[in-house]
């Protein structure tokens, strides 16, 4: 079965740059969900989009920001990269209201390096 | 803000042991779903449970919602080298799109 993609996998940026992640969500859902990992913790929601438009809010920097396209396709774009961003960033996506409540399913995740 | 206190957060035990992993909340969640995390991967969704009392059945897994929605539990019965990994309760508060995640239980079975 069709899984989550994100590109690239592993990325490596200098400060202040910028960087785009890529997330190409499950065929068919219409929800997808960006978050933060640091090593040994957990995922950090950032933000979420339902059908092309901002659903919910997290701890999203404001040098952060997101959207997701017609094809649902979602890309999160970090400008000003500081240290403090390298972890692991996941996108997942849901089919919003299966049964009265979403699973989530992520992709393998981008590895952010910033040096 | 909403807590999911998971436990215990390390745990390691011989192959053939049994082994349960907790979720709790003081607050009801509309669905509570577990993932399994391997390193430098995504979370790998094992079940969702959403019916107070509610038991489901992985092969040696077995997944548990307590009558009141506020807490889960996971049961490894028999548990292989192959379940090592980083177990992870997330709760569906129903209201948002955000899960409420657990800490995480790393577990390791030693052949």
């Amino acid at each position: 079965a069709a899984g989550v993609i994100q590109s690239p996998r592993h990325l490596i940026k200098e400060k202040r740059e910028t960087a785009t992640l890529k997330c190409y969500p499950i065929p068919r859902h219409d929800t997808v969900y960006w978050y933060q990992q640091g090593p040994g913790q957990d995922p950090q929601f950032l933000i979420s989009f339902y059908e092309k438009m901002q659903s919910d809010k997290g701890s999203i920097p404001d040098r952060f920001s997101a959207q997701q396209f017609s094809d649902y396709h979602s890309e999160l774009n970090m400008s000003s990269l500081e240290l403090g961003d390298s972890a692991l960033y996941f996108c997942a996506s849901s089919l919003e209201g299966t049964g009265g409540f979403d699973e989530q399913y992520f992709g393998p995740g981008t590895r952010l390096t910033v040096t | 803000t909403q807590l999911l206190e998971q436990s215990p957060q390390f745990l390691s035990i011989q192959e053939g042991e049994n082994l349960t992993v907790y979720c709790n909340s003081s607050s009801v969640f509309s669905s509570l779903q577990w993932y399994r995390q391997e390193p430098g991967e995504g979370p790998v969704l094992l079940v969702t449970v959403v019916t107070g009392g509610e038991v489901k059945k992985l092969k040696r897994l077995t997944f548990q919602f307590g009558d009141a929605r506020k807490d889960s539990s996971l049961h490894i019965t028999a548990a292989q080298p192959g379940d090592t990994g980083l177990y992870l309760c997330a709760g569906d508060e129903g209201s948002n799109y955000q899960l409420i995640w657990g800490a995480g239980t790393k577990l390791i079975i030693k052949p």
